[in-house]
């Protein structure tokens, strides 16, 4: 079946580094890509998101790339901030239900 | 503004009880979701509705029931509670312009002792 597999976290950085968080997924056909945010004590919030191979979803600095020749949907930020710190999930779907990652918590410290 | 609320934010229950988690949405969405977040899983869908009077399950639907009556509310029941699911639970909404972008609640915190 379709699932999704994200890089183990804690990401710990400081700030203005350079993030790479890595998704790559498996799915029949030709499903949409997601990135969702989890701040501390809130629910999920689209990041981004890309719906064909080569389209690029950005929003707020982050940046991911539908790559389909890889399988993959990096997430990157040139230099991340404090207020960055959260849970990261990518997901995927084909139809209107989601297959999610376990989720990557990333740490910036000051 | 539209949103989408839970109710309780956080209850503690005891082993063989039943509980209903509540959630509802102002956006006039067709789909609503219900999933449960657990460390080193990330989220797992238990049902969902693509409509009122349509429900489904998801993967770990065991222990679990839904009913949609209207197209704001999706309650979630737990039949008897069990230690296992003690979990933080999140209902979702989507079904606008963009068909996929689901919309999240802020999440429930489910105690089972």
């Amino acid at each position: 079946g379709d699932s999704v597999t994200q890089m183990e976290g804690p990401v710990t950085l400081s700030e203005e580094a350079f993030l790479t968080i890595n998704c790559t997924y498996t799915a029949t056909g030709y499903p949409s890509l997601f990135w969702y945010v989890q701040y501390p004590g809130e629910g999920l919030q689209l990041l981004l998101k890309a719906t064909k191979a080569d389209d690029k979803g950005s929003n707020k600095g982050f940046e991911a790339t539908y790559r389909k020749e890889t399988t993959s949907f990096h997430l990157e930020k040139g230099s991340v901030q404090v207020s960055d710190s959260a849970v990261y999930f990518c997901a995927l779907t084909g139809t209107y239900k989601y297959i999610f990652g376990t989720g990557t918590r990333l740490k910036v410290l000051a | 503004d539209a949103e989408i609320t839970q109710s309780p934010r956080h209850k503690i229950t005891e082993t063989g009880r039943q509980v209903t988690l509540a959630c509802h949405q102002t956006w006039n969405h067709n789909n609503m979701f219900w999933y449960r977040q657990d460390l080193g899983h990330g989220l797992r869908l238990i049902h969902y509705s693509y409509g009122v009077q349509d429900t489904n399950k998801g993967e770990v639907s065991d222990g679990y029931s839904v009913s949609r009556s209207n197209t704001e509310d999706l309650p979630l029941t737990l039949e008897s509670a069990a230690s296992s699911q003690t979990s933080v639970y999140f209902c979702a909404s989507s079904g606008g312009t963009d068909l996929y972008e689901q919309y999240f609640g802020p999440g429930t915190r489910l105690t089972v002792t």
